[in-house]
């Protein structure tokens, strides 16, 4: 199975920081990554899907980059509402849709 | 407005067996991959198992193949996830969800969630 690593696991920051998380995958998994943002006891939302495309309605300080085994989400401007974990999972063919272990952003 | 609702979680004791559903509604179901997701208590999101549209295609994660069984009836817009076997480690919410695409594909709409508990 492909395995997705997330760093930082955890990660603090203030209103307005920019923020880089990093997903690397075990294996290539072409461009079929997706980002997802959970705030708690709520269910995901998607943010990012096949590694670099806006969700519908998802504000324009999220964007996702990267290729094969190596991706990146960034918050350009870090808002108040953003504060939750992000996750991001590969949806290669014909493997499980793994997900990274997820990332906290928390109030610095 | 798509809407996926689940049911079926329960408090089962070990060894036992459960079987979820999700009631989809607001899109045309038959046109969509679907996927199960867990989220055992304070813990990450674990990817289950996963159907292709027609049905034809299902996929699970290591730690449940051979005890989870996914299957789907697009004449009722219903996706189920039949649970045998179950194990402690099996306790958490699940959540229904659908894929942009009749493949494999990112997952844009989600359930509120079912939550299933294993204990004697």
């Amino acid at each position: 199975d492909i395995q997705m690593t997330q760093s930082p696991s955890t990660l603090s920051a203030s209103v307005g920081d920019r923020v880089t998380i990093t997903c690397r995958a075990s294996q290539s998994v072409s461009s079929w990554l997706a980002w997802y943002q959970q705030k708690p006891g709520k269910a995901p939302d998607l943010l990012i899907y096949d590694v670099s495309n806006l969700e519908s309605g998802v504000p324009s300080r999220f964007s996702g980059s990267g290729s094969g085994t190596e991706f990146t989400l960034t918050i350009s401007s870090l808002q108040p509402d953003d504060f939750a974990t992000y996750y991001c999972q590969q949806y290669n063919a014909n493997s499980p849709h793994t997900f990274g272990q997820g990332t906290k952003v928390d109030i610095k | 407005e798509v809407q996926l609702l689940e049911s079926g979680g329960s408090l089962v004791q070990p060894g036992g067996s459960l079987r979820l559903s999700c009631a989809a509604s607001g899109f045309t179901f038959r046109n969509h991959a679907m996927s199960w997701v867990r989220q055992a208590p304070g813990k990450g999101l674990e990817w289950v198992s996963g159907i292709s549209n027609t049905g034809g295609h299902t996929y699970y994660a290591d730690s449940v193949r051979g005890r989870f069984t996914i299957s789907r009836d697009n004449s009722k817009n219903t996706l189920n996830l039949l649970i045998n076997s179950l194990r402690a480690e099996d306790t958490a919410v699940y959540y229904c969800a659908k894929g942009r695409y009749g493949g494999n594909s990112a997952l844009d709409h989600w359930g509120q969630g079912t939550l299933v508990t294993v204990s004697a």
